[in-house]
């Protein structure tokens, strides 16, 4: 099994671009989730998506991130417009009952 | 987050055990976890336990769970240099859910 894909790996933007993150689960996963990781706040669960409906987006900053799963095996991420504070590495995990596996991650630098 | 919290920092010499607390809050919790987190990489699952469990064992790693107190630990038998990483608690109320982490603690081996 390949694990969780996430791509790109990292995605350098200029301020007011849309950044568009990806995500490929472990087959037969039923949960997908998002986190962001920064050095001030450590490691904050963004959205999460049950069989493919999102569940709990209370984590998702503001109007500009998006989120959606299309279908089981394809996430993705959007942010837009894109500021520098958005600048954190972006984790996708997947799970099937209590075992939770996250991708590499995509780093994300926005000047 | 808040309701997770861990020691920023350990440092053991190789051979050594290592080991790593964590405090929680929430007395909900069902499923605790640990993670390990190497530079440029994903959360890594390295074990979990359920909270009707004091001690599970797997190979060089061992978690405690306190429930009365609400601490979680993990022992690194005869630590390696390889155990340099960021280890994370974290902790669900339902099997699949959402995970809520601690900080991290930073473990330094020194050869």
């Amino acid at each position: 099994d390949a694990g969780v894909i996430q791509s790109p790996r990292h995605e350098v933007t200029e301020m007011g671009q849309e950044v568009t993150l990806r995500c490929k689960p472990i087959s037969g996963h039923d949960y997908l989730f998002w986190y962001r990781q920064t050095m001030m706040r450590g490691l904050e669960l963004l959205i999460y998506f049950n069989n493919n409906v999102p569940i709990d987006d209370s984590g998702m900053p503001e109007d500009r991130f998006s989120a959606k799963m299309p279908n089981a095996s394809f996430s993705t991420l959007k942010i837009q417009p894109s500021e520098p504070r958005d600048s954190a590495v972006y984790f996708c995990a997947s799970s099937v009952k209590n075992e939770q596996y996250f991708g590499p991650g995509t780093r994300l630098t926005v000047t | 987050g808040e309701d997770v919290e861990q020691s920023l920092f350990l440092s053991v010499r190789e051979g050594d055990s290592s080991v790593i607390n964590c405090t929680y809050t929430d007395s909900s919790s069902t499923y605790l976890y640990w993670y390990k987190q190497e530079p440029g990489a994903g959360l890594q699952l390295l074990t979990y336990i359920f909270s009707n469990m004091d001690m599970k064992q797997d190979q060089r790693l061992t978690v405690l769970l306190n429930k009365k107190d609400k601490h979680l630990s993990l022992r690194i038998a005869d630590t390696q240099t390889g155990d340099s990483a960021i280890y994370f608690c974290a902790f669900s109320r339902n099997a699949g859910n959402m995970l809520t982490f601690g900080g991290g603690t930073r473990l330094m081996v020194k050869p």
